[in-house]
């Protein structure tokens, strides 16, 4: 079972709609990562959190750490959110923070 | 600000022949390096990381090696390719404790 599970594996939106974007882990963390992967690539980190809640522009990055359990949100999905979004988690006590990835989301968001 | 630089974006290379591949960074000190690596169709996965000049940690045992020659300066290394090797090979920094991650813009890798 990897370290890092992330749900769903595809999602297919409307532009407008909410997005869900869900990752639990099994391991204890300092910091979980959301990344958001263009078709060419290139990753770009889009949060860092280790405890609530971060919010930049239509995206929202939920964690609970009791739980387990990160959420991605995208309000009013456009199709430039089309792209892959993954979740990555880093390991605690770990001074190299090295990321445990899940396998990632690719959402497409439609017209 | 920190910046990250990776080259080549993309390279062609017959089985058995040497790889480098570089990495550099601006704008910060004693950084943590990682080189990743996304194989087709498969997630990410971390091959090498440094948390200081000299120091190599390998997560996977494989044809490849890395070294730091410098502070901010991160290159992977492969004597004789595979056609395994083929993939999108990252590079990406992190301030331990600080601001996160940051990721080079990646190199695409064929093995021929």
């Amino acid at each position: 079972k990897n370290e890092v599970e992330q749900s769903p594996q595809n999602l297919t939106a409307q532009e407008g709609e909410f997005i869900t974007i869900n990752c639990s882990y099994s391991v204890g963390i300092s910091a979980l990562h959301w990344l958001q992967q263009h078709p060419g690539g290139g990753i770009v980190s889009l949060f860092m959190l280790s405890s609530g809640k971060k919010k930049h522009g239509r995206l929202i990055a939920t964690i609970n750490i009791q739980e387990k359990h990160s959420s991605l949100h995208i309000t009013a999905s456009h199709p430039r959110d089309s792209a892959v979004y993954i979740c990555a988690a880093v390991s605690e006590p770990d001074r190299s923070e090295k990321l445990v990835f899940g396998k990632g989301t690719k959402l497409t968001v439609n017209p | 600000s920190q910046t990250i630089h990776q080259w080549p974006a993309t390279l062609v290379q017959p089985v058995g022949s040497p790889l480098s591949l570089e990495c550099t960074v601006e704008g910060t000190s004693n950084p943590n390096l990682y080189w990743y690596r996304q194989a087709a169709g498969r997630g990410l996965q971390l091959l090498f990381y440094s948390v200081g000049i000299g120091q190599i940690s390998s997560e996977v045992p494989q044809n490849l090696s890395a070294s730091r020659p410098q502070d901010r300066q991160f290159i992977l290394s492969s004597k004789k390719l595979l056609l395994s090797d083929s993939g999108f090979y990252l590079c990406a920094w992190s301030d331990y404790g600080g601001r996160g991650y940051t990721f080079g813009s990646g190199t695409r890798l064929t093995v021929v």
